[in-house]
């Protein structure tokens, strides 16, 4: 692994259903993030963790949860999809939660009908 | 509220230059970044400015005004490679990003 990885790529995913979005990083960071990225509108914090043990809710937190077990990983879970979460999902991670440059995943392209 | 504004779209000639422009109203400031998102794939990091003035890197600089909440990213040299969406984000008091919706650069041959 090199960098910060996402699993999976997409996903067709009926309403109702529960999906665990995933995502590792190999730089040792120690901030991780959870971002929607929707057409017309700028990326959107769904949660954040500053540190393994420890996570936090952005701007659009509801109908998702987040763990962070350890460094490298910061599964994303929506326990009931709805439509509305269609989006383009990005996991990012930092040195620290101190505003420093964010490395981002490949994305995860997430559809719920 | 937090406010991140950015020309949605902007159209510039191959070996010309072109300036994208981002506007700020955040509670709070420590620092601006500016990213790169070719279609279909991840943003990744261009630059950072926290002080005012002007951030040279290569055919890319980044300008900073705190007092007037502007920034703007300059591309000199285009190239058909760096058509793209660029992102303009801004570091609030609690050290989240906030991010304007980026403006698509079209580049013409």
């Amino acid at each position: 692994i090199a960098g910060i990885t996402q699993a999976p790529t997409s996903q067709i995913l009926a309403a109702g259903r529960r999906m665990t979005l995933r995502c590792t990083q190999d730089m040792r960071h120690n901030a991780m993030y959870w971002y929607r990225q929707d057409l017309g509108l700028g990326l959107r914090l769904i949660h954040y963790s500053n540190t393994a043990g420890t996570t936090g809710k952005g701007e659009v937190p509801d109908g998702y949860s987040v763990s962070r077990a350890n460094t490298d990983d910061f599964p994303l879970t929506l326990a009931s999809a709805v439509p509305s979460q269609t989006s383009v999902y990005f996991c990012a991670s930092s040195t620290s939660g101190g505003g420093d440059e964010q490395f981002f995943g490949p994305g995860t392209r997430l559809t719920v009908l | 509220g937090q406010n991140i504004d950015q020309p949605t779209e902007m159209t510039a000639t191959e070996g010309a230059i072109v300036q994208i422009n981002c506007t700020y109203q955040t509670s709070g400031f420590n620092g601006l970044f500016w990213y790169q998102q070719h279609a279909g794939e991840a943003p990744t990091f261009l630059s950072y400015n926290v002080l005012d003035g002007l951030e040279e890197k290569g055919r890319f600089s980044s300008f900073l005004s705190r007092s007037k909440g502007y920034s703007y990213l300059l591309l000199k040299e285009l190239q058909m490679k760096d058509s793209a969406s660029y992102l303009c984000a801004v570091c609030d008091s609690n050290y989240q990003l906030i991010w304007g919706a980026g403006t698509k650069l079209i580049i013409k041959p």
